[in-house]
């Protein structure tokens, strides 16, 4: 299996909403990334877990809450969001983690959650 | 940042050779050179990666100039499925993957 799976492929909340997108793979990889994406604009990394530990969380707001329940699992939390943060969300994993260790080795990424807040 | 500069955009014929530059100025020795590409409506995908020498795979060929300040991604025969945007990321100690802008690249028939 060489796969990243993310669910819901389409997602459509109002700013008051709570809602869960969600990231799998089964590849044994020990690090996981969340990336946004706008229109024509190249993918902005979020948040990075390493062996299940948070360890880059690029200033995001905290209305996207990131979750690692164990090492396959990755789940960003959402909640009062607003339109502009209606995007393509991208779930990456990579064999390696990131602490400490050279060369994690190259990303596999999902198909990606769009995001539309209303 | 990690920063890279591509061109915006570039052409080409089908079934010729493509090179696509790359400039990674603020590199360092522990730093690797990333590429992926990104089809419409599609996650990014990983092409090739390295830190030193060049590179090659089923894929495409890296070359990386010998002072590692810029690269060339080589497809080296160009199919119309090539169309996408292909980024080029220096990963910090061979992590922290921040994209760049990325080239567009067109492939005539």
């Amino acid at each position: 299996d060489t796969e990243v799976t993310q669910t819901p492929k389409h997602l459509v909340m109002g700013m008051t909403n709570k809602k869960s997108l969600k990231c799998e793979q089964h590849m044994g990889h020990r690090a996981m990334y969340w990336y946004k994406q706008k229109a024509k604009k190249p993918p902005e990394l979020m948040f990075v877990y390493s062996y299940e530990k948070l360890s880059i969380n690029e200033s995001v707001p905290s209305r996207f809450s990131p979750e690692c329940p164990n090492s396959s699992l990755l789940n960003l939390h959402l909640h009062a969001l607003q339109p502009e943060d209606s995007a393509l969300y991208l779930c990456a994993s990579s064999l390696r983690g990131t602490s400490g260790i050279l060369n994690t080795g190259e990303l596999f990424f999902g198909e990606g959650s769009r995001l539309t807040v209303l | 940042d990690a920063k890279t500069t591509q061109p915006n955009s570039m052409e080409s014929n089908e079934e010729e050779p493509v090179h696509l530059p790359c400039n990674h100025s603020t590199i360092s020795g522990t730093d690797y050179i990333h590429w992926y590409r990104q089809l419409p409506s599609q996650g990014p995908e990983y092409v090739i990666h390295g830190l030193t020498s060049n590179v090659n795979n089923r894929m495409a060929s890296l070359a990386i100039a010998e002072d590692r300040k810029s690269s060339t991604l080589i497809l080296h025969r160009a199919t119309l499925r090539d169309a996408a945007v292909y980024y080029c990321i220096m990963a910090v100690y061979g992590q922290n993957f921040v994209f760049g802008p990325g080239t567009r690249l067109s492939v005539l028939p």
